[in-house]
């Protein structure tokens, strides 16, 4: 089992719906990453979260550290938000990554 | 604002070659750490220094290594070249546990 589970892994959405992408992990961890990677590959830190909620713009994080779980949610989505969105953990220094929810958002 | 710079941004190389990548952090940044991404897969943690001294060590192949220099700015060495070794090499910088990402050198062994 990886320590850091995404789901959807695939997600089409129409413009304007409303998107949550869930991680979970299994391991103890200092931080949640969510990053935001686009097609030839670079890779954007969308927040760090150690706990509780950060709005930035359209997107919130969550975070609930005794379920071990966080959602990524992306309000009035538009084409533009259509990336790999990825969930990392840190322990210590190094991150964990997980597989990444691929989205998709249809004008 | 300046950003994590890599070098070069693409690179083609042929079994059994070097190569070398570079990364220079956003200054006063004195982490830096390597990300290996292979086509289709998640980005795998490879090494990462603080201070010009490894603090962490992950699936860094022993054909690779990698060093920190008085400017900050970090070197990945990869010798006898595998074309598993086919990926997108991130480096990242942070002083805190954000972590800033470079774009990326995209390395093709054929």
């Amino acid at each position: 089992k990886n320590e850091v589970e995404q789901s959807p892994q695939n997600l089409t959405a129409q413009e304007g719906e409303f998107i949550t992408i869930n991680c979970s992990y299994s391991v103890g961890i200092s931080a949640l990453h969510w990053l935001q990677q686009h097609p030839g590959g670079g890779i954007v830190s969308l927040f760090m979260l150690s706990s509780g909620k950060k709005k930035h713009g359209r997107l919130i994080a969550t975070i609930n550290i005794q379920e071990k779980h966080s959602s990524l949610h992306i309000t009035a989505s538009h084409p533009r938000d259509s990336a790999v969105y990825i969930c990392a953990v840190s322990k210590g220094r190094q991150l964990t990554f997980g597989s990444g929810t691929q989205l998709t958002v249809l004008p | 604002a300046a950003g994590v710079i890599q070098s070069p941004r693409h690179l083609i190389k042929e079994k059994r070659e070097t190569a070398t990548l570079k990364c220079y952090p956003i200054p006063r940044h004195d982490t830096v750490y390597w990300y290996q991404q292979g086509p289709g897969q998640d980005p795998q943690f490879l090494i990462s220094f603080y201070e010009k001294m490894q603090s962490d060590k992950g699936s860094i192949p022993d054909r690779f290594s990698a060093q920190q220099f008085s400017d900050y700015h970090s070197e990945l060495n990869m010798s006898s070249l595998e074309l598993g070794d086919s990926a997108l090499y991130f480096c990242a910088s942070s002083t805190d546990q954000t972590q800033y990402f470079g774009p990326g050198t995209r390395l093709l062994v054929l």
